[in-house]
């Protein structure tokens, strides 16, 4: 059971260019989202989808959009990466609409942008 | 929205002593109160949860109490390890898809 999966690891990206941060897991989970982990400022929620089909806006939206592919899947895009967005980015999952049984994390994608 | 708050940022503790770590939140609806143990480079892993009903629960050497009054909670680790260091956050809800983290304590336990 490999439970959240997040590709890639690690990326480096110059300002302007695109990337996709993927996302899958395989604990039949409803809601899955997508934070960023800067020093200091704890986890902050990016986007998140409380069940397939739907998508809403967490705490630092801006310049990211995402996609919820099927169940399994969560995506998060960068359209045009900026130095700000240099930070360690977790998908997670829950297993019921409320997250009150809390989150089940991915092992993380660690994105420098130059 | 929510704020979490959560002191202190650092902590160093002896072997075998208690650490405490303490949040405060700001809205009176959340609800449902979890903390996080991460390891260097690793994913953040929920070890304990306390919902907005119960005052104070326990698991084995660590201890979560909430007052909803002051709005605040504690995460008490007992009896602490080396294996123990890690850092830690606590986080709020009330909507179960928004959690709002604290800024994270440093735990170090000095063997």
């Amino acid at each position: 059971n490999a439970g959240v999966t997040q590709t890639p690891k690690f990326q480096v990206l110059k300002t302007g260019q695109s990337m996709t941060l993927q996302c899958a897991q395989d604990m039949n989970h409803n809601s899955m989202y997508w934070y960023r982990q800067d020093p200091g400022m704890g986890l902050r929620l990016i986007y998140y989808s409380a069940s397939e089909g739907t998508t809403d806006k967490g705490e630092v939206p801006n310049g990211y959009n995402v996609s919820r592919l099927n169940k399994r899947e969560f995506s998060l895009r960068l359209e045009s990466a900026a130095p700000s967005q240099t930070s360690v980015y977790f998908c997670a999952s829950s297993e019921v609409w409320d997250g009150a049984y809390g989150y089940t994390f991915g092992s993380g994608t660690r994105l420098t942008v130059v | 929205g929510e704020n979490v708050e959560q002191h202190p940022s650092t902590l160093s503790v002896q072997e075998g002593d208690s650490a405490v770590i303490k949040c405060t939140y700001s809205d009176s609806a959340s609800n449902y109160f979890p903390w996080y143990k991460q390891e260097l480079g690793k994913r953040p892993q929920l070890i304990i949860d306390i919902r907005s009903n119960v005052g104070e629960k326990k698991d084995q050497r660590i201890a979560v109490t909430l007052n909803k009054t002051a709005k605040h909670f504690s995460l008490h680790i007992t009896e602490t390890q080396p294996e123990d260091s890690a850092v830690y956050f606590c986080a709020a809800s009330h909507t179960g898809n928004q959690f709002y983290f604290g800024t994270g304590t440093s735990l170090t336990v000095i063997p």
